[in-house]
């Protein structure tokens, strides 16, 4: 089992629609969780990082975390062509992030 | 604008080569990492510096190395690269709190390395 699992995709929704993305994660000592935008051929960008059970939204983002289901989750609303790139899920453990194999994300105008 | 940055941001050698690929830094962070990442794979950690303590992973091969002068330079040089280390290197930094839990990591553009 991989330590940061992710949908492998590609997701393909439509305009204006809410993508969801998930992961789950095998270690329960990871406390902090990161998601990541990746355009092809560019480096990741930090899109919510989340650290409590929950939910937490900034802009047409809402990161959501289980930790009792070992769960993390991004929602995007409203989605738009600008945001097709792969996101990758992360657990910080130890100082470190383990990172998830990506999903491809393609929104169709 | 603080932020992270990476020269050159292509780099072309040759089979056996030496090269050096640096990475700087003007957010003061004490943690900066070396990433290497593939096409259509997640970022595989190289190694890291908490402060000037180095960290290697254990499956980094002893062909890469890691130099870090001072709180804002980390250097990775590739002793003799092969075709297959040809890649995306990624250089992050974050900062740590006194509990050793690290925060946000922040990436620069990266380096794209391709071996002749």
């Amino acid at each position: 089992q991989k330590e940061v699992e992710q949908n492998s995709g590609p997701l393909s929704v439509p305009e204006g629609a809410i993508a969801s993305l998930n992961c789950t994660y095998s270690d329960r000592v990871s406390q902090s969780f990161f998601w990541y935008r990746q355009y092809s051929g560019k480096s990741p960008e930090l899109i919510m990082s989340i650290y409590s059970n929950g939910d937490k939204e900034d802009g047409r983002f809402t990161a959501q975390l289980n930790k009792a289901s070992q769960y993390v989750s991004l929602l995007i609303r409203d989605s738009q062509p600008s945001d097709s790139a792969t996101y990758l899920c992360a657990a910080e453990r130890g100082g470190k992030l383990i990172f998830g194999q990506g999903t491809e994300l393609s929104v169709k105008p | 604008d603080a932020m992270v940055i990476q020269n050159p941001r292509y780099q072309v050698t040759q089979f056996g080569k030496p090269v050096t690929l640096s990475c700087s830094q003007t957010l003061n962070h004490n943690v900066m990492y070396w990433y290497q990442q593939k096409s259509s794979q997640a970022p595989k950690l190289l190694f890291h510096y908490y402060d000037k303590d180095f960290n290697n992973e254990a499956d980094t091969p002893d062909n890469f190395q890691s130099r870090r002068p001072n709180t804002s330079f980390c250097f990775l040089d590739i002793r003799s690269p092969g075709l297959g280390d040809a890649a995306m290197y990624l250089c992050a930094t974050s900062k740590s709190g006194t509990s050793g839990v690290t925060d946000t990591q922040y990436f620069g553009p990266g380096t794209r390395l391709t071996v002749l």
